[in-house]
């Protein structure tokens, strides 16, 4: 069965450091999002990504975030530095159809980032 | 604006006992409404869902009943198994907010 795969599981790193995770989406699929989850709080949406371009994203993707899809097949979530409160679990998902119109998003793993 | 509201965890039952995760739910418009499963060391996954009201949705012995009325999408299983320990998390989406608008998710251990 097809499946969104992120790398890595866990990554540490320390405040002002850079980080990129990566995720590979369903091949098939064209509609991509991040999605993040701070330790006991709700899953919030952070960006949708289609045709090669942002098509929505929250107030929390400020400019210390960065999406791209450097070759087709991966899907990466840059932070360009580090800070404490970045510390969560970043789940990547994909859709068929615009939006997950259905709900029907599929998951990865999540990446769980540490921030010293 | 949108919101979603789920019973807090985390919930611990016995093996066969009977479930229910309340969730209600905020929305302008006609939402879709999700219930997503996440097993321990694995990602989301959808569990069920239902895109209008009074649809039943169904999966693995579970069912949610889309409840206009009562703005209510209530997640239960006649009899759970140590396999259903996992967090669940309700979500709506609105075709307003073209995204997934998640509840906080609810602990769920059973005990043989």
């Amino acid at each position: 069965e097809p499946e969104v795969t992120q790398t890595p599981s866990h990554q540490v790193t320390q405040m002002g450091q850079e980080v990129i995770l990566r995720c590979v989406p369903i091949s098939n699929h064209l509609y991509f999002y991040w999605y993040r989850q701070i330790l006991g709080q709700k899953v919030e949406f952070l960006v949708s990504f289609y045709n090669n371009e942002i098509s929505e994203k929250s107030e929390i993707f400020d400019d210390q975030f960065s999406v791209e899809r450097p070759d087709g097949s991966n899907f990466t979530l840059k932070i360009r530095s580090t800070k404490l409160e970045d510390s969560a679990m970043y789940f990547c998902a994909s859709s068929e159809i615009a939006g997950g119109s259905t709900g029907e998003l599929f998951f990865g793993e999540g990446s769980r980032l540490t921030v010293l | 604006g949108n919101s979603v509201t789920q019973m807090e965890g985390p919930v611990t039952l016995s093996e066969e006992a009977f479930l229910t995760i309340n969730c209600t739910y905020t929305a302008t418009g006609y939402p879709s409404l999700f219930w997503y499963v996440q097993y321990p060391g694995e990602g989301l996954q959808l569990l069920l869902k239902a895109t209008k009201a009074d649809d039943k949705g169904s999966n693995k012995g579970f069912e949610a009943t889309y409840r206009k009325e009562t703005t209510s999408f209530h997640l239960e299983k006649g009899s759970v198994q140590v396999s259903d320990s996992a967090v669940y998390f309700c979500a709506l989406y609105a075709g307003n907010n073209r995204k997934l608008i998640w509840g906080l998710g609810t602990s769920l251990a059973v005990n043989p």
